[in-house]
């Protein structure tokens, strides 16, 4: 069964416009969840986790991320786009029934236009 | 900072080659993983180590093994490469295996296998 997913596999956005990236979890109990950015032929970046605490959290490079347990949901967001944004993000659950493994998504390709 | 480095960037073998894609990190982490990452597919977990010489397997072991000799370094071998390994590979390592843990990831190995 799916444990997580991201709703859109690419997303375009021109710069200075909100981004926003959206992720929805499968879970019987209290995840931990994360974003991480892969940029172009690099590994992979941890932005910002949440882990049961405050659920707006901050990441790195100005993104935040609201956990909204009535929708499941852990969309990612930036106020304004920037051109060094553009990378590949990763919406990554954690769960105990896994043996604490980290289950990701299939990413979001975010494009920005000048 | 963390620092998880991997062997290769990119690698081109023949089908039937004995692969060894190897992974050194500097903190002392604990835990160790091994990824291939596919387009549309995200990262998945191929096999992991939560110490010295012990190893279990993640979600896609098969034609795979690996090797944990030392704390620091974490092997994966393709006993014989075929051309549906052709991915990317990337190593992480985690202080420990909690929930919570965030993973530090490698700059990942290209694998070709004509």
């Amino acid at each position: 069964a799916q444990s997580v997913t991201q709703l859109d596999s690419h997303v375009s956005v021109s710069e200075g416009t909100p981004v926003l990236l959206r992720c929805n979890y499968s879970s019987s109990y209290s995840p931990s969840l994360f974003w991480y950015v892969q940029h172009p032929n690099k590994g992979l970046q941890l932005l910002l986790k949440y882990t049961s605490a405050a659920t707006l959290v901050k990441g790195i490079n100005g993104f935040e991320a609201e956990f909204k347990k009535s929708e499941t949901s852990f969309h990612l967001t930036k106020p304004s786009a920037h051109m060094s944004d553009a990378a590949e993000y990763f919406c990554v659950v954690s769960r105990m029934e896994y043996g604490n493994k980290l289950v990701f998504g299939a990413g979001t390709i975010l494009r920005v236009k000048s | 900072d963390v620092k998880v480095t991997q062997s290769s960037r990119y690698l081109v073998k023949r089908t039937g080659e004995k692969v060894f894609l190897e992974c050194v990190q500097d903190m002392d982490h604990e835990n160790m993983f091994w990824y291939r990452q596919d387009p549309g597919l995200g990262l998945r977990l191929i096999y992991f180590s939560y110490d010295v010489k012990m190893k279990e397997k993640g979600d896609i072991p098969e034609g795979y093994s690996v090797s944990r000799e030392k704390k620091e370094r974490f092997s994966l071998i393709l006993e014989s490469a075929s051309t549906n390994q052709t991915s990317m590979y990337l190593c992480a390592s985690s202080l420990r295996g909690g929930v919570q843990e965030t993973q530090y990831f490698g700059p990942g190995t290209r694998l070709l296998v004509l």
